[in-house]
């Protein structure tokens, strides 16, 4: 079982819709957990992080964390041609090195 | 301020050939990691470094790869020599430390190998 795992899609919403990226992780004493973009030919960029239970919002985007369950996911609200990307899930495990899942790609149709 | 500087930016070499690549972090960043991603998948840590000591090594192969930041400052991650296999981008991050602070990344070099 990968430590990390995440659909790599890819994923293909209208403009305007909800894009929603899920990621399982195995560590379950895990206790930070992070969303990168990675848009094509570039290095990724942090855009969001969640450390508790529940829903972490910052503008069109949600972080959910399910520690559980061992879940975390994005939700993109009113997605734009912008946003496609490569979205990356991390997971800081208990020796603290961050775990990147393998990246889905979202692809927004105008 | 300036972000994580890396260079060269693409690299193409021969299988068996040496290559470098070099990183230099956000000034006062303490913590430096080098990440391999290889096409398709998320990044892999190959090594991180506290100041100029090493924290972690667990997944840089060993017997071709090899790395150092003397100063504390920048660093060089070195492969020799290179497989097939090594073709990936190389990725240096910084953070201001290695405890829960933002990683930030340089642009990658793009190394093939033929």
């Amino acid at each position: 079982q990968k430590e990390v795992e995440q659909n790599s899609g890819p994923l293909s919403v209208p403009e305007g819709a909800i894009a929603s990226l899920n990621c399982t992780y195995s560590d379950r004493v895990s206790q930070s957990f992070f969303w990168y973009r990675q848009y094509s030919g570039k290095s990724p960029e942090l855009i969001m992080s969640i450390y508790s239970n529940g829903d972490k919002e910052d503008g069109r985007f949600t972080a959910q964390l399910n520690k559980a369950s061992q879940y975390v996911s994005l939700l993109i609200r009113d997605s734009q041609p912008s946003d496609s990307a490569t979205y990356l899930c991390a997971v800081r495990n208990q020796g603290g090195k961050l775990i990147f899942g393998q990246g889905t790609e979202l692809s927004v149709k105008p | 301020e300036a972000g994580v500087a890396q260079s060269p930016r693409y690299k193409i070499i021969e299988k068996r050939q040496s290559v470098a690549f070099w990183c230099n972090p956000i000034s006062g960043h303490a913590t430096l990691y080098w990440y391999q991603q290889i096409l398709g998948q998320g990044p892999k840590l190959l090594i991180q470094f506290q100041n100029n000591g090493v924290v972690d090594d667990s997944q840089l192969p060993k017997d071709r790869f090899s790395a150092e930041r003397l100063k504390g400052v920048d660093s060089t991650l070195k492969i020799q020599p290179a497989k097939l296999e090594d073709s990936a981008v190389y990725l240096c991050a910084s953070s201001l430390d290695g405890i829960g602070n933002e990683q930030f990344f340089g642009p990658g070099t793009r190394l093939t190998v033929l």
